[in-house]
């Protein structure tokens, strides 16, 4: 099994561009997947492989990676894109899955 | 339109069981491998257990220690977790959610179902 890390919160003034993190060695062999989740809500895909966001999702989510290390930016946030977002790709057996424990993100 | 829907959670004892369902429409279920994931009250995701399109492949989070099972109906299209020996930190709500392909990734969810092991 291994491990995905995240910093717990994350602020970002509204219409400015703020990254979110995600380290584990599961990365390096890896994509990441991110979701957003709202209280009360499902976890919904943001942006998963290399920078592919699913139908509808807006261009100012972006992923990016590097070695061990993926992120989440997302360029002139909104007052809605407040939520916790949580990275996500498999283990470094291949066979379990892991999520990393999620970064709340405030728009200020 | 890709719909994914729970049901069977309530409330149980510790020690009791539990069968969660998972009812899909709008896609080829057989396609696709599916997952289990979890979130505790005020927690994170947790992945629980993954099934592979045939049933050939289940494997399951290390931290469950063989109490729950994992099953598909290609026919019916319905994912099952079966759930026993449940404790109090099994409290939480559990989503079904689908595997996308190459890369892999969990591209549509449930909206879950919420177990509560309580006395």
């Amino acid at each position: 099994s291994s491990e995905l890390t995240q910093d717990p919160a994350v602020s970002v003034a509204l219409g400015q561009t703020v990254r979110i993190t995600c380290q584990g060695d599961s990365l390096s062999s890896y994509y990441a997947s991110w979701y957003q989740q709202k209280p009360g809500q499902a976890p919904l895909l943001v942006v998963y492989g290399k920078n592919i966001r699913p139908s509808g999702m807006p261009d100012r989510f972006s992923g990016s990676s590097s070695g061990n290390t993926a992120s989440l930016t997302i360029t002139g946030a909104l007052a809605e894109d407040e939520a916790d977002y949580y990275c996500n790709s498999r283990d470094t057996s291949g066979n379990h899955w892991v999520f990393g424990g999620g970064t709340k993100l405030t728009v200020l | 339109e890709v719909h994914l829907v729970e049901s069977g959670g309530g409330l149980v004892k510790p020690g009791g069981s539990l069968r969660l369902s998972c009812a899909a429409s709008g896609f080829t279920f057989s396609d696709y491998s599916m997952n289990w994931v979890r979130q505790a009250p005020g927690k994170g995701l947790e992945w629980v257990s993954y099934i592979s399109t045939s049933s050939s492949h289940t494997y399951y989070a290390d931290s469950l220690k063989g109490r729950f099972t994992i099953s598909r109906d290609n026919v019916k299209n319905f994912l099952f977790l079966q759930m026993n020996s449940l404790r109090a930190e099994d409290t939480g709500v559990y989503y079904c959610a689908r595997v996308a392909g190459l890369p892999s990734t969990l591209d549509y969810w449930g909206q879950g179902a919420l177990v509560t092991v309580s006395s």
